[in-house]
């Protein structure tokens, strides 16, 4: 079964810091892709970034950056620099190859002060 | 970045109800998805849509759910009779052709049900 996992329900951390949000994954698949997605206090939902499971570099889009580890089934989210606007909730998602469905966690929801 | 537009943003309605949510996906994307996230929850994948066909549902997709796109206007999901639990935020997704790397899903900003 395909599982999703988010333990942190929320961080809170001083603007222009780096923040790491974990996630971990369960699936029996050998190729699937994983993602970050944001959801703005309007709800509004944002694709982030992508890591696919064949690839053993980390993703990087900007100031979010991925920290992969296979064997741990682990997928974190590392944001550099964070401004006041990254505050929102976090998901992490993953789907399977030959799905099309998103598999969500519980999400985190991160706080920026200044 | 490519916009999904859903409507309407916010439907109130008695139990036992039909009601239909409506989504317009980007204008070159194939395939469609609907999830269904309850206030401070994670999204939930109801379906996914592609070429007239329902090709996954999850068992949250009852049996009072359907999909449909009828000669490429909106993507709707109609759900009869609506039940209490069915109140919810609805979000409508869409991607391009092929479930290979780049069908990125792009997510519409959600239609709240209300259900009373």
């Amino acid at each position: 079964a395909q599982k999703v996992t988010q333990t942190q329900t929320s961080i809170s951390v001083v603007e222009k810091t780096t923040v790491t949000m974990d996630c971990v994954y369960e699936t029996r698949d050998s190729s699937y892709f994983l993602f970050w997605y944001k959801q703005t206090a309007s709800g509004e939902i944002v694709f982030l970034i992508r890591q696919d499971s064949y690839k053993k570099e980390n993703a990087t889009v900007g100031h979010y950056s991925l920290n992969f580890q296979k064997p741990k089934s682990s997928i974190g989210l590392i944001i550099t620099a964070t401004q006041i606007e990254d505050s929102a909730v976090y998901f992490c998602a993953m789907r399977n190859y030959n799905q099309g469905k998103l598999i969500f966690g519980q999400g985190t929801k991160l706080s920026i002060k200044p | 970045g490519p916009k999904v537009l859903q409507i309407p943003s916010h439907q109130i309605i008695d139990m036992g109800q039909m009601v239909t949510l409506n989504c317009d996906p980007v204008s070159n994307h194939l395939y469609f998805y609907w999830y269904k996230q309850i206030l401070g929850q994670q999204m939930e994948f109801l379906v996914n849509f592609y070429n007239g066909k329902v090709m996954e549902k999850s068992k949250l997709f009852k049996d009072q759910f359907s999909v449909e796109r009828p000669d490429g206007s909106y993507f709707t999901l109609k759900i009869q009779p609506t039940a209490l639990e069915d109140s919810a935020v609805y979000f409508c997704a869409s991607s391009l052709p092929g479930l290979g790397a780049y069908a990125e899903q792009f997510f519409g900003p959600g239609t709240r049900l209300t259900v009373l």
